[in-house]
């Protein structure tokens, strides 16, 4: 019973490049939610997303961060025009229903050059 | 969503009951409280949950104070690989569905 699976685990992008993270939820599981934790800091929510809907992106940054979470295939973190103060763990969750338990991926490690 | 209150560390020596308390004294009736941890950089992984009743797991056990304000999760044998962050969050079923993360309790366990 596979579990969350996020790809790349760890990402270098220079100055000006976009990152695209990737999250598989947990088979059978249609909601997901990332979080983002800065160095030496604690985990904060950026998105909740169901299939093909944005449910709460009240954690996103107003610019350059955007998520999709398609019919078919991943969820997709993008954040466009990477600066250094992006360099941050990235974690994808993902919960079967609405408020269910949520179970969390490895992460995506950015580091932005 | 309800905040909570965790010290900040604890020791614990292996093979013993480790034992992490919680405050949650704004909890409401319909918010439950959930248990993660997150050993060194590694995704947070979930532990036990509960409403009002004490829960036990194959990894801990949750009890829930009567009035509901407080909580303490057990890990009744604690191993090196024990050795975490772990944090107290209550959420509210079915509404607002994101974790809102603490500075949680960072548990050391000494061989």
């Amino acid at each position: 019973n596979a579990g969350v699976m996020q790809n790349p685990r760890h990402l270098v992008r220079r100055r000006g490049q976009e990152a695209r993270l990737r999250c598989s939820p947990m088979k059978g599981h249609s909601h997901v939610y990332w979080y983002r934790q800065l160095p030496e800091e604690g985990l904060k929510f950026m998105v909740y997303l169901q299939k093909e809907n944005i449910i709460d992106e009240s954690g996103m940054p107003k610019e350059r961060f955007s998520a999709e979470f398609p019919k078919e295939g991943p969820s997709i973190l993008r954040i466009q025009q990477v600066v250094r103060g992006d360099s941050a763990a990235y974690f994808c969750a993902s919960s079967g229903i609405a408020g269910d338990t949520q179970y969390f991926g490895p992460g995506t490690r950015l580091t932005v050059l | 969503d309800a905040k909570t209150t965790q010290p900040p560390s604890m020791d614990c020596a292996e093979g013993r009951a480790a034992n992490l308390p919680c405050n949650h004294s704004t909890i409401s009736g319909n918010e439950y409280v959930y248990w993660y941890r997150q050993i060194h950089s590694q995704g947070p992984q979930y532990i036990i949950h509960g409403l009002k009743n004490n829960e036990t797991n194959e990894m801990a056990s949750l009890i829930i104070t009567e009035d509901r304000k407080s909580s303490t999760l057990i890990l009744p044998h604690a191993t090196l690989r024990d050795t975490a962050v772990y944090y107290c969050i209550v959420q509210k079923m079915g509404g607002n569905e994101k974790l809102t993360f603490g500075t949680g309790t960072r548990l050391t366990i000494i061989p």
